[in-house]
């Protein structure tokens, strides 16, 4: 069974640019959540999709936001991008009541 | 203010010591969970608590959840160089939670 995956890897981008992340779930599972890990920092939360809807928000500027698509996959854009926008940004994906998640690897944003 | 706040943030030992990192919290949750990650790598599951005074065991790995289910620890026995990684706590606010809020993380070195 194929884990999360998440692309691209890494990415570079300039300040005022725009990113684009994204993120498939396992199989089956309709939820996918977005968290910011900037370095030496816990993980933050961002957003939560689950049947396509936005359930919930974390405390980040609006110039943060996402899609999920038909197929349970997802879109983290950012606008705007500020240096401090820099950091891994992982997606985890559950079914149902959430025990734990299963986390992609990331991808490592860097702005300069 | 971090919900749940680890301790310590950073540890390093020989390899064969014990070792107990904490994650405390003034706030009761109704699940605890515990993360291993690597560089370059998402955080991968280890355990999950529900009950409080719960323990639960993963070869040299002991879990426990509080009582009052407001903070968990994580006991390593023998620590060996593979168990080099960051350990991140995690809990659910209340039953059915989906969004998990993530403790800052215990980065752990085991030297050889």
């Amino acid at each position: 069974e194929a884990g999360v995956t998440q692309s691209p890897t890494h990415l570079i981008k300039t300040r005022g640019q725009q990113a684009t992340l994204r993120c498939s779930p396992i199989s089956g599972h309709t939820s996918v959540y977005w968290y910011q890990q900037a370095l030496g920092l816990g993980l933050q939360f961002l957003l939560w999709y689950d049947e396509g809807e936005e359930r919930n928000r974390g405390n980040f500027p609006p110039r943060f936001s996402g899609r999920q698509f038909p197929n349970y996959s997802s879109e983290l854009n950012v606008n705007a991008l500020e240096l401090e926008d820099s950091a891994l940004y992982l997606c985890a994906s559950s079914f149902g009541r959430v025990i734990g998640y299963t986390f992609g690897s990331g991808t490592r944003l860097t702005v300069v | 203010t971090q919900l749940l706040e680890q301790s310590p943030q950073f540890l390093s030992i020989q390899e064969g010591e014990n070792l107990t990192v904490y994650c405390n919290s003034s706030s009761v949750f109704s699940s605890l969970q515990w993360y291993r990650q690597e560089p370059g790598e998402g955080p991968v599951l280890l355990v999950t608590v529900v009950t409080g005074g719960e323990v639960k065991k993963l070869k040299r790995l002991t879990f426990q959840f509080g009582d009052a289910r407001k903070d968990s620890s994580l006991h390593i026995t023998a620590a060996q160089p593979g168990d080099t990684g960051l350990y991140l706590c995690a809990g659910a606010r209340r039953e059915g939670a989906q969004k998990l809020v993530f403790g800052q993380g215990t980065r752990l070195t085991i030297n050889p």
